[in-house]
């Protein structure tokens, strides 16, 4: 079946510093998406990529879908303490409503 | 944005019981809901979906019998965990997707189930 795998699984980086997360299907992708959840919380949607090789940004994050769909990433800029939380990646295949999530990277943050 | 919510937040039971989770789109139709369940520090697992007026599609290795799903109507599904047994612990989470939409899935706040 479908896989999503994320790496890394955790990290820990101090505030200001920049951090990355990749995110890699084992199935091309119609889109992908990207979710924040804070501990204790649901999945918040950050944004949604359909075309090959898009770049997207938001304020100190930018995401990115590979060009052969089957790859993405995310990218914090000088993190902050309110970035704490696990970002999930999550994959649909062309012809299925359903979403695969990646594994997540758990980010931790020192002030 | 759209709003789901999921009742209850959290619930007890005793092993052998049943336990009925209800999610609800409250501003818009859902033609399509999706049961999720997350084990601590993991990510989220497909358990199902249910599409409003037929059977729910389960997942590989999720036993249907176990987990019964209702989409009875366009705001409504229910997921009920059956002879709920303590590896059924869990933190449950049920996403809509609006009717012909396939973008943004709105997700319930989740039920944290402790069956003892």
């Amino acid at each position: 079946g479908q896989q999503v795998m994320q790496i890394p699984q955790y990290q820990h980086v101090q505030e200001g510093e920049d951090f990355t997360t990749y995110c890699n299907s084992s199935t091309t992708l119609s889109n992908i998406q990207w979710y924040k959840q804070r501990p204790g919380g649901h999945p918040v949607f950050l944004i949604q990529l359909v075309k090959s090789g898009e770049v997207k940004k938001q304020k100190r994050l930018t995401f990115q879908f590979g060009e052969a769909k089957k790859n993405s990433s995310l990218h914090i800029t000088a993190t902050q303490t309110t970035d704490v939380g696990t970002y999930f990646c999550a994959g649909r295949r062309t012809g299925f409503q359903k979403l695969v999530f990646g594994t997540g990277t758990r980010l931790l943050v020192s002030p | 944005g759209a709003v789901v919510s999921q009742h209850p937040s959290w619930v007890i039971c005793k092993s052998g019981t049943s336990v009925k989770i209800e999610c609800r789109s409250l501003d818009f139709q859902a033609t399509t809901m999706f049961w999720y369940r997350q084990f601590p520090k993991q990510s989220l697992m497909l358990m199902a979906t249910s599409n409003e007026g037929s059977k729910a599609t389960y997942e590989q290795g999720v036993e249907k019998d176990k987990f019964l799903i209702n989409h009875a109507s366009l705001t409504l599904s229910t997921l009920t965990v059956t002879s709920a047994h303590p590896e059924d612990s869990s933190f449950y989470i049920c996403s809509a997707l609006p009717g012909g939409s396939t973008t943004e899935a709105f997700f319930g706040q989740g039920t944290r189930l402790t069956v003892v």
